[in-house]
């Protein structure tokens, strides 16, 4: 089946640093990508689309500068938190898709962020 | 606005007893619906899928679930549960149109008792 893999899967690091999680689709080519944002005991909050070559799109309330989205080719998109503070810690999550509607989303294992 | 509903938080069964787990939707238009499963220490599965026609859908592991509109449900159910199943489930909605986004529940974690 479809592989996705997130690296890394956890990463501690104090205020101000940025940090840059990768998302690679191992058997296909992902076409969209997303990446997730998920609160303890909360759903999963969309943060951003990304379609290969092409500027991600960011839901409302997302700071584009803060989480800058890469998706340059069709086997990996990255996430970099710029200038991470205490409250971006969070639970980061990819999926990434073949493209068209049919196709379903397959994630990623997710990355722990701690900020201190 | 969009969002799912998951009215339980933690479901605990004994082995072979019946599981159905609520979702409820809002969404302006017509939807596709989804059911993910997240076990212990890994990633998010699709479980089932409902697109189009017949309302009941059947998934993998014996899971199935039905679509009703005028609830503006999409329940997930299996007859007989077991320790496997032991995993956290996730109801997901996506307009038919438009963007690819998945708007997901809370999720309800399932602890099945052998």
């Amino acid at each position: 089946g479809a592989v996705v893999s997130q690296h890394p899967s956890r990463v501690i690091c104090k205020s101000g640093t940025s940090v840059k999680i990768e998302c690679r689709s191992l058997d296909f080519q992902a076409t969209t990508m997303f990446w997730y944002r998920q609160f303890p005991k909360q759903s999963l909050m969309l943060m951003a689309t990304s379609n290969e070559g092409s500027k991600a799109t960011y839901e409302q309330g997302v700071e584009k500068d803060k989480f800058l989205i890469n998706h340059a080719s069709l086997t990996l998109s990255t996430l970099t938190v710029t200038s991470a503070h205490p409250e971006d810690s969070s639970f980061y999550i990819c999926s990434a898709s073949e493209g068209g509607r049919r196709q379903p989303q397959h994630f990623g294992d997710g990355t722990r962020l701690s900020i201190l | 606005a969009q969002s799912v509903s998951q009215h339980n938080h933690h479901v605990i069964l004994s082995e072979a007893a019946s599981l159905e787990l609520g979702c409820n939707y809002s969404y302006g238009g017509t939807v596709n619906l989804f059911w993910y499963v997240q076990y212990p220490g890994q990633h998010l599965q699709l479980l089932l899928k409902y697109f189009s026609g017949d309302p009941l859908v059947k998934g993998i592991k014996g899971f199935e679930a039905e679509f009703i509109k005028s609830k503006f449900s999409f329940n997930l159910r299996k007859p007989s549960v077991q320790w496997s199943d032991t995993a956290e489930y996730f109801c997901a909605v996506r307009g038919q149109t438009g963007a690819n986004n998945l708007f997901f529940g809370t999720g309800t974690r399932l602890t099945v008792i052998p």
